[in-house]
């Protein structure tokens, strides 16, 4: 499997987020897999974000929940991230990862910047 | 939220070393460990889940021990490889949370 993240570099402050990760060399809604999001803020260290899992049922971590929506396109073999109302502290290079509590593999990540 | 903590924060060492990287949880967390490797500009990879399973393809002289709320990640005869960043995380319970990592470098 093999997962590239893809989206915006620079994002205003008070916009959202929209992140799409691609899923190849298998079916993101096959098995019983789950799927995350993870991010590294600089100088903070590793976040996770959330899991979809095979069904679509999402499960977020409570301290972004409330600005945070995950979602799969299973004819398109992706998921989604997007998260409303963005500031400074969400400057963070975004991971996407196969897995719900134990990620591998992971994607490239992509570095986005919130600034005006 | 469980709390991951590790020591040192980085560390140098010498190809052919032996070194260890602690992690310790603020809660337990039986074996429900994990380390990952990052080299820069690379997604991190998992090494050992479970506190000591090896991840298939990855070099046996990586190794995991602890449980409960101390674990140590074992690197054997350093090689040039080898020189990243560690993290820890735990899988015990939701939200799933990572150490801040442990830089090993060149001495």
């Amino acid at each position: 499997v093999q997962l590239q993240e893809s989206g915006p570099g620079l994002v205003k402050p008070s916009q959202t987020l929209s992140l799409t990760c691609s899923v190849s060399g298998g079916s993101i809604n096959s098995g019983e897999d789950y799927w995350s999001w993870i991010r590294h803020v600089p100088g903070k260290g590793l976040q996770w974000i959330g899991f979809i899992d095979y069904t679509g049922r999402p499960s977020y971590n409570p301290s972004l929940e409330s600005r945070l929506t995950m979602s799969t396109d299973t004819s398109r073999n992706e998921m989604s991230l997007t998260l409303r109302s963005l500031t400074a502290a969400d400057t963070a290079v975004y991971y996407c990862a196969k897995g719900g509590s134990l990620f591998d593999p992971w994607g490239q990540g992509i570095l986005v910047t919130v600034s005006s | 939220d469980i709390h991951m903590t590790q020591s040192p924060s980085s560390l140098s060492a010498s190809v052919g070393d032996r070194v260890t990287i602690s992690c310790r949880a603020s809660q337990s967390i039986d074996h429900y460990l994990n380390w990952y490797q990052q080299t820069p500009g690379k997604a991190p990879k998992l090494l050992i889940f479970g506190g000591f399973n090896l991840q298939s393809g990855v070099p046996s002289r990586f190794s995991g021990s602890g449980s409960g709320t101390d674990f140590t990640l074992t690197i054997n005869s350093l090689q040039p490889e080898d020189f990243a960043t560690y993290f820890c995380q735990q899988s015990s319970s939701s939200p799933y949370t990572f150490g801040q990592g442990t830089k090993l470098e060149v001495k």
